[in-house]
């Protein structure tokens, strides 16, 4: 449904600390995940994926850990610096669904200097 | 690699008029293409799914007579707005999925920005 009326969920976190952004996941049959992250007036950009065969995926600076048990996702960011500011979105692919995503609503990280 | 490329970025146009916005993967084939709306701090909304050579797919809501989409290579997609309306004003953003294995992240066009007056 449309989550009219909530205000984006924000975190705000001191440069240099470690970031955790969540999210829940709706469809147990999803296989595919990925975390995007959207400064303001630009398009989404991609940060790191991971297939359901897999509980931990690890980049440059962000690591995904994923429980499919409780369909949980979570983005964690190392050293978080100024350009990490932005809006943080997960989304799932549904197995078969013709890469269709199903999008969180989004995390709005402000990261203080 | 994986550059997806939207024109234009900004349009400020009258009531009425028609609005082409194109998308295009520079770098990659995509068989697959996806036009996004999105009202300022809310998530992205699916519109339609854009097939090439074939007629797109149309989320429920979302009028394919209003929302013209054409996928007519493997690099580019045009979404048209005809007959343009205040309320059709917003940001609109396409991506696109490479060729191949089902499994690959979907590449963004930094957007377009539509005011109608």
């Amino acid at each position: 449904g449309e989550s009219v009326g909530l205000h984006l969920p924000t975190l705000s976190v001191q440069e240099g600390d470690n970031s955790i952004i969540n999210c829940a996941y709706s469809n147990s049959a999803s296989d595919y995940f990925i975390w995007y992250k959207q400064e303001s007036g630009k398009g989404p950009q991609f940060i790191i994926d991971i297939r359901s065969n897999m509980d931990k995926r690890q980049g440059q600076r962000v690591t995904v850990l994923l429980n499919k048990t409780v369909k949980h996702l979570s983005l964690q960011i190392a050293a978080t610096q100024p350009g990490d500011s932005a809006v943080y979105f997960c989304a799932e692919n549904l197995m078969g669904n013709n890469r269709k995503l199903i999008w969180g609503l989004g995390t709005s990280l402000a990261v203080n200097p | 690699g994986a550059v997806v490329s939207q024109h234009p970025s900004r349009v400020i146009c009258k009531s009425g008029t028609s609005v082409k916005i194109e998308c295009r993967s520079l770098d990659f084939q995509a068989t697959t293409m996806f036009w996004y709306r999105q009202f300022p701090k809310k998530s992205l909304m699916l519109m339609a799914t854009s097939n090439e050579g074939s007629k797109a797919t149309y989320e429920q809501g979302v009028e394919k007579d209003k929302f013209l989409i054409n996928h007519a290579s493997l690099t580019l997609s045009t979404l048209t707005v005809t007959s343009a309306h205040p309320e059709d004003s917003s940001f609109y953003i396409c991506s696109a999925a490479s060729s191949g294995y089902s499994n690959q992240p979907q590449h963004f066009g930094d957007g377009t920005r539509l005011s109608i007056l």
